[in-house]
């Protein structure tokens, strides 16, 4: 089945930087979820989103459900090295669950 | 408590042999889920037991795939006469609450399947 469009698929960042990754979809979504995954770990819930236009922060994570509920975005500010590992966005609804392909993401220190 | 345990961590067979993979749940969990993680992907859904209720087959690829659960404890998932597209992570996870698509998940570490 297709899979959510997630960008980027690898983001190499500076400690202390702010990063943004998203997902996209043609198909409404009445939940969004984002994942971390740490090597050789299963999946992770960082956030749950559960409106359309819903903003949440958990720390220094910020996601946001899209108005148009086709979309999300994850933020993590000031990363620090233990940020590292495949973030994945899943959006579910009445029929279906779907994973993005995931974001893997590297700190320098 | 412990979290979702599975077995082996890693696995390697040859082309056309059966493998046998394991999955102990949360203590306490009724629901459980099977997903297949291709390199580069993201997570696909295979099959969800509920308690006693009939299983979703719904996202097993083919028949050669079959998973077995008895009543809210540990679940096998078995792959007959393996291929090499089947070489993946497979995943499981576990919840307290009931439905496919609850968000509240707990997934193992997962079973790195290698088909050579």
């Amino acid at each position: 089945g297709q899979q959510l469009n997630q960008s980027p698929q690898s983001m190499f960042i500076q400690e202390g930087e702010d990063v943004s990754m998203n997902c996209t979809s043609s198909s409404i979504f009445n939940t969004w979820l984002w994942y971390k995954q740490d090597p050789g770990e299963g999946p992770v819930l960082l956030i749950a989103l559960y409106k359309a236009g819903e903003l949440t922060s958990n720390g220094r994570l910020t996601a946001q459900f899209g108005i148009t509920r086709k979309d999300s975005f994850l933020n993590i500010s000031a990363s620090i090295p233990s940020d590292v590992g495949i973030y994945f966005c899943a959006g579910t609804n009445n029929n279906d669950m779907r994973f993005g392909a995931g974001t893997r993401l590297t700190v320098k220190p | 408590g412990a979290g979702v345990s599975q077995s082996p961590s890693n696995k390697v067979t040859e082309k056309g042999k059966d493998v046998e993979l394991r999955c102990d749940p949360i203590s306490g969990h009724t629901a459980l889920y099977w997903y297949r993680q291709r390199l580069g992907q993201g997570l696909e859904f295979l099959i969800y037991f509920q308690g006693n209720s009939a299983p979703d087959k719904s996202g097993l690829p083919s028949d050669r795939f079959s998973a077995e659960r008895t009543g809210e404890s540990v679940s096998t998932l078995t792959i007959q006469r393996t291929q090499q597209e089947d070489s993946a992570v497979y995943l499981c996870a576990s919840s307290t609450r009931t439905g496919r698509l609850v968000s509240e998940q707990f997934f193992g570490p997962g079973t790195r399947l290698t088909v050579l």
